[in-house]
């Protein structure tokens, strides 16, 4: 069963506009993080938020979580093509932090 | 440049053959994961192994996956007998150590026919 679930499913946005994933989980957990895939790729990580952290930044990517709305968003700015993919989160459960569990995932096509 | 490799990367195969896919994770990582990703149900979890034990196979069809860690560089998943149903692509990730990220092999693309 899947934890998470990713808003949208699919979104479409033009070059150099920033594009934002929302991620939601169930139940507690010890950590999030974000992978992206390219197509018949395998994933790769993007970032990872612990907790009891709120913010988290690495270049043009910004995660955000929040543990009470069990939420978590995934921002990139100044899309570029190359960011064209799809974007997975993924949750460790407190109940077993070995395990992690992906969402279902957003395709993120940027436009030239 | 560590990765996990997974072999074969395409396995086509007919109903009813036994099927084994491997993977080499990445050296001195203790936690090893498989998962099977399909456009209906997404990235599902089948297995993982800790310091080479299994922790959890509950997201497989116990029939007929088994999954073993027979040492430290080596994860096998094996179908036997395979179904056109477990068309798919199998992932095998590794990582060091609870809160640090998982890095994924290639994949194996799966077709039983």
């Amino acid at each position: 069963s899947q934890q998470g679930e990713e808003d949208p499913q699919a979104l479409s946005i033009q070059e150099g506009e920033n594009a934002t994933m929302n991620c939601s989980y169930k139940t507690s957990i010890n950590n999030l993080q974000w992978y992206r895939q390219n197509s018949g790729r395998g994933l790769v990580h993007l970032i990872l938020i612990r907790s009891n952290e709120r913010e988290k930044h690495s270049g043009r990517l910004r995660v955000t979580l929040d543990t009470s709305k069990k939420s978590s968003s995934l921002l990139i700015t100044a899309s570029r093509a190359a960011d064209t993919a799809s974007y997975f989160c993924a949750t460790a459960p407190g109940s077993s932090a070995s395990k992690i569990i992906f969402g279902s995932g957003t395709r993120l096509s940027i436009r030239p | 440049d560590a990765r996990v490799t997974q072999t074969p990367r395409d396995k086509v195969t007919e109903m009813g053959q036994e099927v084994t896919m491997r993977c080499q994770p990445i050296l001195g990582h203790n936690t090893v994961f498989w998962y099977r990703q399909t456009m209906m149900q997404g990235l599902e979890l089948l297995a993982y192994f800790r310091n080479r034990a299994p922790l959890d196979d509950s997201g497989m069809p116990k029939d007929r996956f088994s999954a073993e860690m027979p040492d430290a560089t080596l994860a096998t998943l094996k179908i036997q007998p395979s179904e056109p149903r477990d068309s798919a692509v199998y992932f095998c990730a590794s990582r060091a150590d609870m809160n640090t990220e998982a890095f994924f092999g290639q994949g194996t693309r799966l077709t039983v026919v």
